[in-house]
């Protein structure tokens, strides 16, 4: 089945250690988004990818970052992660205008 | 400014009974919208839109939802509740200006009692 697969499922890492998680996509979307959801609350859009060209949400923290190298895998990079980016990241992507978004199953992100 | 509105941070029910969960949309031009489920350290999994045309909107399991532009309304109902259906649900509509990017209301949580 197409699927978006992101990778790891838990990760945990140090106050401060940067840490990148991952996303792929057999879908063939050309829009892939990010996203934050902190326990009991909406997913908050970090920024998405349209193709190639990059779209960042006006309160998303410089801390964060992303690549997409091609159509299938783009990565969120958090440089120096701090205790409250402790979450869900979830990848989710898209195809034509106002269809809807096909979800991966999350990274959860712990910061010890 | 855009918005959505879940009415009930929780809905309990029994198992059998109706299930309503409610969601209010602001926008000032045609919407559209979409419910997504969450199961416990899930992804959200879309169970129905509603982009144009026949405003009663059938989904994934049971679950419908009836576009009222009157009342700026989308709420999701499903006739009787199955004890799978205990999860979180989000109503989200396309955000303004934008071609896909959702705002989200902040979820309900339904519960099913056996």
């Amino acid at each position: 089945d197409a699927m978006v697969i992101q990778n790891p499922r838990y990760q945990v890492t140090q106050f401060g250690k940067p840490v990148t998680l991952s996303c792929s996509q057999t879908l063939n979307h050309n829009v892939m988004y990010w996203y934050q959801q902190k326990s009991s609350q909406a997913p908050k859009l970090l920024f998405h990818y349209y193709d190639k060209d990059f779209n960042n949400e006006a309160d998303t923290p410089d801390n964060f970052q992303s690549r997409r190298p091609n159509t299938s895998f783009c990565f969120l990079d958090i440089r120096s992660p701090g205790l409250g980016d402790a979450a869900m990241y979830l990848c989710a992507t898209g195809d034509r205008a106002y269809q809807p978004q096909h979800f991966g199953d999350g990274t959860r992100l712990s910061i010890l | 400014a855009q918005s959505v509105t879940q009415l009930g941070s929780h809905v309990s029910v029994s198992e059998g009974a109706l299930v309503l969960l409610r969601c209010n949309y602001s926008s000032s031009v045609p919407p559209y919208l979409f419910w997504y489920v969450q199961y416990p350290n899930q992804g959200l999994q879309l169970l129905l839109k509603y982009t144009t045309g026949a405003t009663l909107v059938k989904g994934i399991n049971g679950f419908e939802a009836e576009f009222k532009k009157s009342e700026t309304s989308f709420h999701l109902t499903k006739p009787s509740a199955h004890m799978s259906d205990a999860a979180e649900y989000f109503c989200a509509v396309v955000r303004e200006g934008s071609q896909g990017n959702l705002i989200f209301g902040k979820g309900t949580k339904l519960s099913v009692k056996p």
